[in-house]
């Protein structure tokens, strides 16, 4: 089974540019999230979709940050402009959700790593 | 003060040793993950327990749901075991779909 796939795998801008991440779960799965790992911390959830209906972007900086998965499948995320705090790791994960399930397991893609100079 | 604590944030060890890395968490949860990250950012899926034991191969999680703590041990402890652990708890809803909190990591290197 193919795994979470994301792109690319580095980049780098200069502050105040734009730059956008791709995602492609896995086969199947419903739900998509996108994590922000700063350097030392632990991933913080930017934003979580149920097929393409948004779940929580309650720590989205929606000023700069947006994200789509328009067909319930691929999913974009875009940073416009970027600033330098923004340098990190951005990891997408999905799950095969089953609703009135429990524990359902997230699986991680390998993260882009961004750096804003 | 976090969610989710761990200790240490650094270990140390020589190849072989008795490895233990603690997780504290203060909210109600209905699982707790161990992941592991390896240089490069790739995060792995180690464990997901809500109760009791789980054991895989050198690998050994443990989670006390009345004391709110979970262990993570790895026995015979090996330089390719170097990498970052980090202990996630999920939340309690209906959907199964409960967002993570994470911990900051411990940063496990393994000397051989």
């Amino acid at each position: 089974e193919a795994g979470v796939a994301q792109s690319p795998r580095y980049k780098i801008i200069e502050k105040r540019q734009s730059v956008a991440f791709w995602c492609n779960p896995i086969s199947g799965h419903a739900t998509l999230y996108w994590y922000q790992q700063i350097l030392g911390q632990g991933p913080k959830l930017l934003i979580q979709f149920q097929n393409n209906g948004v779940v929580d972007d309650s720590q989205l900086p929606k000023d700069r940050f947006s994200a789509e998965r328009l067909k319930g499948v691929d999913s974009t995320l875009k940073i416009q402009p970027a600033k330098l705090e923004d340098s990190a790791v951005y990891l997408c994960a999905s799950s095969l959700v089953v609703l009135g399930g429990q524990n359902n397991e997230q699986f991680f893609g390998p993260g882009t790593r961004l750096t804003v100079l | 003060k976090n969610e989710v604590e761990q200790s240490p944030q650094n270990l140390t060890a020589q190849e072989g040793e008795f490895i233990t890395i603690n997780c504290s968490y203060s909210v109600g949860i209905s699982a707790l993950h161990w992941l592991q990250q390896h240089p490069g950012g790739g995060i792995v899926s180690l464990f997901m327990l809500s109760s009791g034991k789980k054991k895989h191969g050198r690998l050994i999680a443990t989670i006390n749901i009345q004391e709110k703590h979970s262990s993570l041990h790895i026995t015979a402890s090996h330089p390719r075991d170097s990498a970052v652990y980090i202990c996630a708890v999920r939340g309690v809803s209906n959907f199964g779909n409960e967002k993570l909190t994470f911990g900051t990591g411990t940063r496990l290197t393994i000397i051989p």
